[in-house]
């Protein structure tokens, strides 16, 4: 079955900074790549989301790339503000089930003020 | 608009006990699917539905049953709780298989 492996467990910046969280995967057949912020207390919601036959996909402050040779993915946070706090998921699926998706163990990302 | 309601929110159980976890969606999705969540950890699938009377098995199947019997609800059944099944459980719903799927705030399960 699919393997999301997500990088680092935990990070930290300063407000105005950016962030950047990576992924890989392991299942070649996997085709959808959606990413989900969750706040404390709160169930996963999607902020972004990629498929197979893109390269990146931007908006507004968030921006995902996708290097499908390599079977990674990572998320871009520019201009990071003390709201972006939260744990970050990256998810891998074959896209006609999208929810059946593989997550990885999330990324706690802090922003200091 | 409420979304995706579950029901309850915290559950405390002794082991052997058996309870049902409501998962209720009022967007008309097909796709709804119940997650666990544990310290640390991603999501991992437990049960999903692709329509009113389906479902199948996820990723973590062992120890709990599902119904789809009516296309807004899902629920979600643990017949005998074990301490191992002491988790965060969380419902999603999507329109179809290809589109964002939505989540509830999730139910926090101990069993002593």
């Amino acid at each position: 079955g699919e393997n999301v492996e997500q990088h680092p467990s935990t990070l930290s910046v300063q407000e105005g900074d950016s962030a950047v969280i990576k992924c890989t995967y392991s299942d070649s057949a996997s085709n959808y790549f959606p990413w989900y912020k969750q706040e404390l207390g709160k169930g996963p919601q999607l902020i972004i989301d990629i498929r197979s036959n893109v390269g990146e996909k931007k908006d507004q402050r968030i921006a995902v790339t996708l290097n499908k040779t390599a079977k990674h993915f990572s998320l871009h946070i520019t201009e990071t503000q003390p709201e972006d706090s939260a744990v970050y998921f990256c998810a891998a699926s074959r896209g006609t089930n999208a929810g059946k998706s593989t997550f990885g163990d999330g990324t706690t990302l802090t922003v200091k003020p | 608009n409420a979304g995706v309601t579950q029901t309850p929110k915290f559950r405390v159980l002794k082991t052997g006990q058996s309870m049902t976890l409501l998962c209720a969606q009022d967007m008309n999705h097909e796709y709804m699917y119940w997650y666990r969540q544990d310290p640390g950890m991603g999501l991992r699938l437990i049960h999903y539905s692709v329509g009113e009377g389906t479902t199948a098995k996820g990723e973590v199947p062992d120890g709990y049953n599902v119904s789809r019997l009516k296309k807004q609800n899902f629920l979600l059944g643990l017949e005998s709780a074990a301490p191992s099944q002491t988790s965060v459980y969380f419902c999603a719903s999507s329109l179809t298989g290809r589109t964002e799927a939505f989540f509830g705030q999730g139910t926090r399960l101990t069993v002593v």
